[in-house]
C-alpha cells in the first residue's frame, strides 16, 4: 500500500522568501505524484503532477517539484512567496492499477507581509 | 472548463436523519470519488465509483453508502447521521477507466454539521 507524509502541518514564510513544502512517499512500485492546493472555502486544484520522464516538474503559479527516487521525496518549492500563495497544500500518490489517490495530511502555508 | 458541482455548500442536519449529498460532473468522467476532510487528517476516501452502478469502498466507508445511477451524478448517503460525521465533504472526478495517473477534479465541498 502507498502512503504519504507531509512534514510540517503549518509553514510560515515572509513574502518574497523561498517556499519549501516537504512530501515523502512510500510505495513498492513506481509512484505517480501530485500536489494540490486548496484556497479557503474551495475545493482542491491541481498544482502539478509527476508520472514519468523528467523528474523536475513545473506547475501553475510558479511552483515546481522534484521527484527524487533515492530519497522517496517530492518536495514543492517556489522561489519567491506571494501573499496569494496562502492556502493549504496536499501531496498525493497513486500507482499503476490503483483506482485512487492517497493524500497526505496537508500543510497550511501562511505568508507574512 | 471542467466542472464538478456539489449541491450544497453548507448543510445542517440532526442526529439520526438520512442525509443526501449530491455531486454532478460535466466532463463525462468515468471515475467519481467522495472524500471527507478533517483538520490534521487530510482527505480520506469514503467511496469511489469507476462506472455507472459500480462502487468500491474506500478507507472509511462505515456509516455511508453511495449511489451512481447516471454517469454524471454520484450521491453520498449518510444512513443515520451522527455527530462524528460533522465534516467537510469533497466530491471529485477523473477521466479514463483507471485514473491512477490522471488528476482528479474537485468540487468546492459541502460543510456538513450534524447537531
Amino acid at each position: 500500500a502507498q502512503s504519504v507524509t507531509q512534514l510540517g502541518s503549518h509553514v510560515s514564510v515572509s513574502e518574497g522568501a523561498l517556499v519549501l513544502l516537504r512530501c515523502n512517499y512510500s510505495s513498492s512500485v513506481p509512484p505517480y505524484l501530485f500536489w494540490y492546493v486548496q484556497y479557503p472555502n474551495q475545493g482542491l486544484q491541481l498544482l502539478l503532477k509527476y508520472t514519468t520522464g523528467a523528474t523536475l516538474v513545473k506547475g501553475i503559479n510558479g511552483f515546481e517539484a522534484e521527484f527524487k527516487k533515492s530519497e522517496t521525496s517530492f518536495h514543492l518549492t517556489k522561489p519567491s512567496a506571494h501573499m496569494s500563495d496562502a492556502a493549504e497544500y496536499f501531496c498525493a500518490v497513486s500507482v499503476q492499477g490503483a483506482q485512487k489517490l492517497v493524500f497526505g495530511q496537508g500543510t497550511r502555508l501562511t505568508i507574512n507581509p | 472548463d471542467v466542472k464538478v458541482t456539489q449541491s450544497s455548500r453548507y448543510l445542517v442536519k440532526r442526529t439520526g436523519e438520512k442525509v443526501f449529498l449530491e455531486c454532478v460532473q460535466d466532463m463525462d468522467h468515468e471515475n467519481m470519488f467522495w472524500y471527507r476532510q478533517d483538520p490534521g487528517l487530510g482527505l480520506r476516501l469514503i467511496y469511489f465509483s469507476y462506472d455507472v452502478k459500480m462502487k468500491e469502498k474506500g478507507d472509511i466507508p462505515e456509516g455511508y453508502s453511495v449511489s451512481r445511477e447516471k454517469k454524471e451524478r454520484f450521491s453520498l448517503i449518510l444512513e443515520s447521521a451522527s455527530t462524528n460525521q460533522t465534516s467537510m465533504y469533497l466530491c471529485a472526478s477523473s477521466p479514463t477507466g483507471t485514473g491512477y495517473n490522471q488528476p482528479q477534479h474537485f468540487g468546492d465541498g459541502t460543510r456538513l454539521s450534524i447537531l
